[in-house]
Parts: structure tokens; C-alpha cells; sequence
């Protein structure tokens, strides 16, 4: 079955600092995959998706994520932090033929002055 | 535009008691999905609807959740009786396409004591 690992539930940086977060997908063949956002009190807010277009896909708000198949990864990056990107990160993946997303368990990332 | 809505914000219940969830997509969205994250783990599937039929409900966890989609609008999701461990947040997704981009509300907080 499809699974989605994100290292660390919690990642703390300084304002300033360079953003990663860690996903890590299990699939024999390339699905789709997406970053979403979640801010204290708000839905899941989508920051970025791959689709097989470019394998460096950039989204709102500074983020970028880069798809390396070899590592079946698909980290999350952003080269300053701001104190406002404080939230909880979800990566998901989706098989191709089918609907339903994969998630993984979530990253809380912390932002320091 | 207005995006994916639900209702109630939260809900507070006791075990054995019945509540009702609602969720209304984004107006034109064929697809809607229901999704839940129990205790800060994964969010995890539940069914997916295209228009008023249920396309897949594989991630249902028993048979005390009952979906319903009437008229291919707006989608309850109804818990009964409801156990502790249905405790966590229900989101709600829908996409205009199958395989489109997955919007997400702002989920329903369910607390069964």
C-alpha cells in the first residue's frame, strides 16, 4: 500500500533561515504529489503539487519542493523563513487511477525571532 | 469564490450519542471527499462521491458512518451511536474533475466523551 514518511513532527528554525521538510513516498510508480498547509484554525490550504511537468515545482508563499525519483523523496523548502509560514505541514501523495490522497502524519514547523 | 464549507466548527458529544456532520463544496464540484485525522496521526481517507453516487468508500472504519450526498450538493457525514475513539477532526474535500486539485475546508473538531 501506498505511505507517505515525513521526518521529524517538529521542525524549529529561526526567522530567516532556511526551511526543509522531509517526505518521503513509497511507490513503484511515480504518483502525484502535493504539499499542503495548515495554519492554526484554518482547512488544509494546497502550497504545491508535482505532476510529472518539471520536477522543481514551485509554490505560494516562497515554497518549492523538488521531486527526486531516485530517492523517492519530495522535500519542501523555503530559503527564509518568515515568522508567519508557522504551521503544520502535510505531504501527500496520489497513485495514479485512483482518488483518495495519502498523507503523511504531519510537520510542525516552528519559527523563532 | 467561496470555498469548501462545513458545518458544525465543533462538536461535543457523549458516547452512544448520534451527530451529523455536513459539508457543502465548492459550487460546480463533482468530487467530494471526506477525510479524518484521529489524535495527531495521519489523515486518513474515508469515501469519495462523484455527484450524488459513492465511487469509493473504502476508507470507512465501520458501519456506524453513514454518508449521503442528495442531489450531488452538499455531503453528511453521520456517526451512530458515536465511540471515543471517533474523536478527531473530519475534513471535507472536493475537486471539480476527477483527479483534480483537492480543496479542503476547514474541518469539523468532534470530541466524544
Amino acid at each position: 500500500a501506498q505511505s507517505v514518511t515525513q521526518l521529524g513532527s517538529h521542525v524549529s528554525v529561526s526567522e530567516g533561515a532556511l526551511v526543509l521538510l522531509r517526505c518521503n513516498y513509497s511507490s513503484s510508480v511515480p504518483p502525484y504529489l502535493f504539499w499542503y498547509v495548515q495554519y492554526p484554525n484554518q482547512g488544509l490550504q494546497l502550497l504545491l503539487k508535482y505532476t510529472s511537468a518539471a520536477t522543481l515545482v514551485k509554490g505560494i508563499n516562497g515554497f518549492e519542493a523538488e521531486f527526486k525519483k531516485s530517492e523517492t523523496s519530495f522535500h519542501l523548502t523555503k530559503p527564509s523563513a518568515h515568522m508567519s509560514d508557522a504551521a503544520e505541514y502535510f505531504c501527500a501523495v496520489r497513485e495514479t487511477g485512483f482518488q483518495k490522497l495519502v498523507f503523511g502524519t504531519g510537520t510542525r514547523l516552528l519559527v523563532s525571532p | 469564490e467561496a470555498g469548501v464549507t462545513q458545518f458544525p466548527s465543533h462538536s461535543v458529544i457523549e458516547k452512544g450519542q448520534t451527530v451529523t456532520l455536513r459539508c457543502d463544496p465548492i459550487s460546480g464540484h463533482d468530487n467530494l471527499y471526506w477525510y479524518r485525522r484521529v489524535m495527531g496521526k495521519e489523515i486518513k481517507f474515508l469515501l469519495h462521491f462523484v455527484k450524488e453516487s459513492k465511487q469509493d468508500e473504502s476508507g470507512m472504519p465501520n458501519n456506524r458512518f453513514l454518508a449521503e450526498r442528495t442531489g450531488g450538493t452538499y455531503s453528511t457525514l453521520k456517526v451512530q451511536p458515536a465511540e471515543l475513539e471517533d474523536s478527531g477532526v473530519y475534513f471535507c474535500a472536493s475537486s471539480q474533475d476527477v483527479g483534480g486539485t483537492q480543496y479542503f475546508g476547514p474541518g469539523t473538531r468532534l470530541t466524544v466523551l
